[in-house]
């Protein structure tokens, strides 16, 4: 079945740092590729829905210079947590729409970031 | 807005009971519906889905129905396992954007 493979799963850095996470649809092409975020013991909530090629689109209040999200090829998106806070410490899941078409969506196994 | 309501959790079962976790929706359209499944530490697998109004969801034991009538997608099974633990997450995709909300989620615990 489709495989999304979300790297690293737990990464810890030091205030001010930048952190990149990697999405990849490792047997499918994703055009649409989703960035979560999900608070502890919360739901998820969508951040910005990332499209190949353009310009990704982010939800309300969330900062699109501090969360920068590229999707440069079909099967690669990459959040990029700028100069990272510990308010900024969460897990960040992605998704991928595609391998199979139609209503599947596949996550990735989630990466947790911590801020010290 | 379009928005997914659950039971509140935690909810604690012992093995082999029978389970039910609430789920309600508000969409307009008709919006495609799924459960997911998040074990701890993991990402969300997809437990089952339903595209349309009396379709059945069903996969591992467990079964939902789309009722359009009561905008309902309760998730049920006949008798769960420890293994069942995790947390369970009720979920519409709009029927105009390419978006999937989640409700709040219910933690299932089951003991032995």
């Amino acid at each position: 079945g489709a495989v999304v493979s979300q790297h690293p799963s737990r990464v810890i850095c030091k205030s001010g740092t930048s952190v990149k996470i990697e999405c990849r649809s490792l047997d499918f092409q994703a055009t649409t590729m989703f960035w979560y975020r999900q608070f502890p013991k919360q739901s998820l909530m969508l951040m910005a829905t990332s499209n190949e090629g353009s310009k990704a689109t982010y939800e309300q209040g969330v900062e699109k210079d501090k969360f920068l999200i590229n999707h440069a090829s079909l099967t690669l998106s990459t959040l990029t947590v700028t100069s990272a806070h510990p308010e900024d410490s969460s897990f960040y899941i992605c998704s991928a729409r595609g391998g199979g078409g139609g209503y599947g969506y596949t996550f990735g196994s989630g990466t947790r970031l911590t801020v010290v | 807005g379009n928005s997914v309501t659950q039971m509140e959790g935690p909810v604690t079962l012992s093995e082999e009971a029978f389970l039910t976790i609430n789920c309600t929706y508000t969409a307009t359209g008709y919006p495609s519906l799924f459960w997911y499944v998040q074990y701890p530490g993991e990402g969300l697998q997809l437990l089952l889905k339903a595209t349309k109004a009396d379709d059945k969801g069903s996969n591992k034991g467990f079964e939902a129905t789309y009722r359009k009538e009561t905008t309902s997608f309760h998730l049920e099974k006949g008798s769960v396992q420890v293994s069942d633990s995790a947390v369970y997450f009720c979920a519409l995709r709009e029927t105009s954007y390419d978006k999937v909300i989640f409700g709040p989620g219910t933690s299932l615990s089951v003991i032995p």
